[in-house]
């Protein structure tokens, strides 16, 4: 199975701080692609990166890829109150199919 | 906005119904895949379309059927429905294999 395994289940931390949010999975990939959820509500997506690649940036998002140990990271710098969500790492498939994991539960208190 | 739309928002129906959940993928994507979500069970992959053919099928009831019609639209098709299949429905949809899946905002189903 390629489901993506998140790590920690949950994170609490204060507004400005860096959240960092793990994924691990087990077979090849195509690309990694890591969403946000707010509750109850639609997955944003946040950012894609390529087997090829190993770092990317987005605004205050950088993700890692690392292909040989199957784990990716998924760092958020100066949190905000906003970003408050539960996020998810989905490995892909050669067909594009995403596989989930559980998530993450980040929490950012004012 | 992602640009997938899915309807209906909310639906509410009684245990042994059927009922019709349509996506609209973004414009030019040809990819559309429909997730399951549940309190106990994650997001679950249902079942993968690309440009009108079925590409894989994942944890998929035999009670639920899709299909993506010539414009691309997709129905998800829920019959049967028994009080474990209220959840959120998810479909997603994206250009290739190696490029963004975008999801809608879902729909909530609950069975009563």
């Amino acid at each position: 199975s390629q489901q993506g395994e998140e790590d920690p289940q949950a994170l609490s931390i204060q507004e400005g701080e860096n959240a960092t949010m793990n994924c691990s999975y087990k077979t090849s990939i195509n690309n990694l692609q890591w969403y946000r959820q707010n509750s109850g509500r639609g997955l944003v997506h946040l950012i894609l990166i390529r087997s090829n690649e190993r770092e990317k940036h987005s605004g205050r998002l950088r993700v890692t890829l690392d292909t040989s140990k199957k784990s990716s990271s998924l760092l958020i710098t100066a949190s905000r109150a906003a970003d408050t969500a539960s996020y998810f790492c989905a490995p892909t498939d050669s067909w594009g199919k995403l596989q989930f994991g559980a998530g993450t539960q980040v929490v950012v208190t004012p | 906005d992602s640009g997938v739309t899915q309807t209906p928002k909310h639906l509410i129906t009684a245990t042994g119904q059927r009922v019709t959940l349509r996506c609209s993928p973004r414009s030019g994507d040809l990819s559309v895949y429909w997730y399951q979500q549940s309190l106990d069970q994650g997001l679950q992959f249902l079942i993968h379309y690309y440009n009108g053919e079925e590409r894989a099928k994942g944890n998929i009831l035999e009670r639920f059927s899709a299909q993506q019609f010539p414009d691309l639209h997709s129905e998800l098709n829920l019959s049967s429905l028994e009080l474990g299949d209220s959840a959120l429905y998810f479909c997603a949809s994206s250009l290739t294999e190696n490029t963004e899946a975008f999801f809608g905002q879902g729909t909530r189903l609950t069975v009563v």
